[in-house]
């Protein structure tokens, strides 16, 4: 069984630039959640989605935005990146919304550099 | 503010002793906890959860214990082995957000 796949895994951007990330859940899980992992603040929740509606949101400005498609797949997408964007964003799917479960499978992870 | 955080950032202990791991948390209204691990390079791995209406849970080599009473949470590895050494963070999901600590970055000596 596939684990989650997030793409890409590395890229780097610049200033005022916008980035979208891409996630694959694990094949019958219909919740997708991101994170944001930095050395700094640690593992931040963006923002869960559950059957293409977003159930979830953390405490991130409207930059941050995302979707989930009919087949589960989600996308994020930053727009007018900053330098404090950089960090590893990490995708996780479960089989039912993150209310009732911690039991996240949590991809690798897309690491953006903002330069 | 509300967090969850971990008492040390990191722990070295010898092959095949036993590993303890601190959380603390401060809402005392969360009522599910979560203990991820994760290797270098890799994303978080769930390890065991605990529910607020229990004190302990067992898995493989691994105990979750809860105490209400001062807001701790401990996860205990037994027979702790150089596969373990890993980054462990807490985690308490709080209306289907997870909050994460920290994180404890456990390094096992051969």
């Amino acid at each position: 069984k596939a684990g989650v796949t997030q793409t890409p895994r590395y890229l780097i951007k610049t200033r005022g630039q916008q980035v979208t990330l891409s996630c694959s859940p694990i094949s019958g899980h219909r919740s997708v959640s991101w994170y944001q992992q930095t050395p700094g603040q640690g593992l931040q929740f963006l923002f869960e989605y559950f059957s293409e509606t977003q159930r979830n949101k953390g405490n991130f400005p409207g930059r941050f935005s995302g979707r989930q498609f009919s087949n589960s797949r989600s996308e994020m997408n930053v727009s007018t990146l900053e330098l404090g964007d950089s960090a590893l964003y990490l995708c996780a799917s479960s089989l039912v919304t993150g209310t009732s479960t911690g039991e996240l499978f949590f991809g690798e992870g897309s690491r953006l550099t903002v330069l | 503010g509300e967090s969850v955080g971990l008492h040390l950032p990191t722990l070295s202990v010898q092959e095949g002793d036993n590993s303890i791991i601190n959380c603390a948390y401060s809402n005392s209204a969360s009522d599910y906890f979560i203990w991820y691990k994760q290797e270098s390079g890799k994303g978080p791995q769930f390890i065991i959860d605990i529910r607020s209406n229990m004190d302990k849970r067992q898995g493989q080599r691994v105990t979750v214990l809860l105490n209400k009473t001062v807001k701790h949470l401990s996860l205990q590895i037994a027979a702790t082995q150089p596969g373990d050494s890993a980054v462990y963070f807490c985690a308490e999901n709080r209306g289907g957000k997870l909050i994460f600590g920290q994180g404890t970055e456990l390094s096992v000596k051969p």
